[in-house]
């Protein structure tokens, strides 16, 4: 069982440029999350989805876009970087949405925008 | 409106002495609770969580929390630490609602000296 698995690990974009954060979870959950982490700052919802198919908008979703045509990935676009959105970014996973079920995050991907 | 408070940014602790890290909440549902941590360059790893059953939660590696409601807290407390301790912990606040309403604290960074 890999988990959570996210790539690229670590991404430079230059400004206006576009690039595609993948997500894969092997647990079969439904419920999938893309977080964003600024530094000193707790996590930030960008988007989650409930299900293939389906995708909604978190806290922070400006400038990004989601599709989620599996189960298993849970794609982030990004199509005109800026430097805003230099950030570590956490996809995770939970098999429900509840309020108790625990979400199973990747290693993150660590992009800047210069 | 829910939110959580993470009482500090840093601590610092000796091997061996106990660690307290602090967390208030405000929740106008019955929340679940959750202690995360994150080691350097990794996804965030459940610690411990808390759902109305015991106020008082273990977890792994010898972390427990106890949910007090009349003081809104939910403090992480372990007896004696050690060197692979050091990380930073996250407090986190799920109401009713379901997990894409899920909070996170801003983050604790615990140090651990020789």
């Amino acid at each position: 069982n890999a988990g959570v698995t996210q790539t690229p690990k670590f991404r430079i974009l230059k400004i206006g440029q576009s690039m595609t954060l993948q997500c894969t979870q092997d647990m079969n959950h439904n419920y999938m999350y893309w977080y964003r982490q600024d530094p000193g700052m707790g996590l930030k919802l960008i988007y989650y989805s409930v299900g293939a198919g389906i995708t909604d908008k978190g806290e922070v979703p400006n400038g990004y876009n989601v599709s989620r045509s599996t189960t298993e990935d849970f794609p982030l676009r990004l199509e005109l970087a800026a430097p805003s959105q230099t950030s570590v970014y956490f996809c995770a996973s939970s098999s429900a949405g509840g309020s108790t079920d625990t979400q199973y995050f990747g290693p993150g991907t660590r992009l800047t925008v210069l | 409106a829910q939110s959580v408070t993470q009482l500090d940014s840093h601590v610092s602790v000796s091997e061996g002495t106990p660690v307290l890290l602090r967390c208030n909440y405000s929740s106008s549902y019955s929340p679940s609770l959750f202690w995360y941590v994150q080691h350097p360059n990794k996804g965030l790893q459940l610690l411990l969580k808390y759902t109305s059953a015991a106020t008082l939660v273990k977890g792994i590696n010898g972390f427990e929390a106890e949910f007090k409601k009349s003081e809104t807290s939910f403090h992480l407390t372990k007896p004696s630490a050690h060197m692979s301790d050091a990380a930073e912990y996250f407090c986190v606040v799920s109401d009713q609602r379901g997990g894409f309403k899920t909070i996170f604290g801003a983050g604790t960074r615990l140090f651990v000296k020789a």
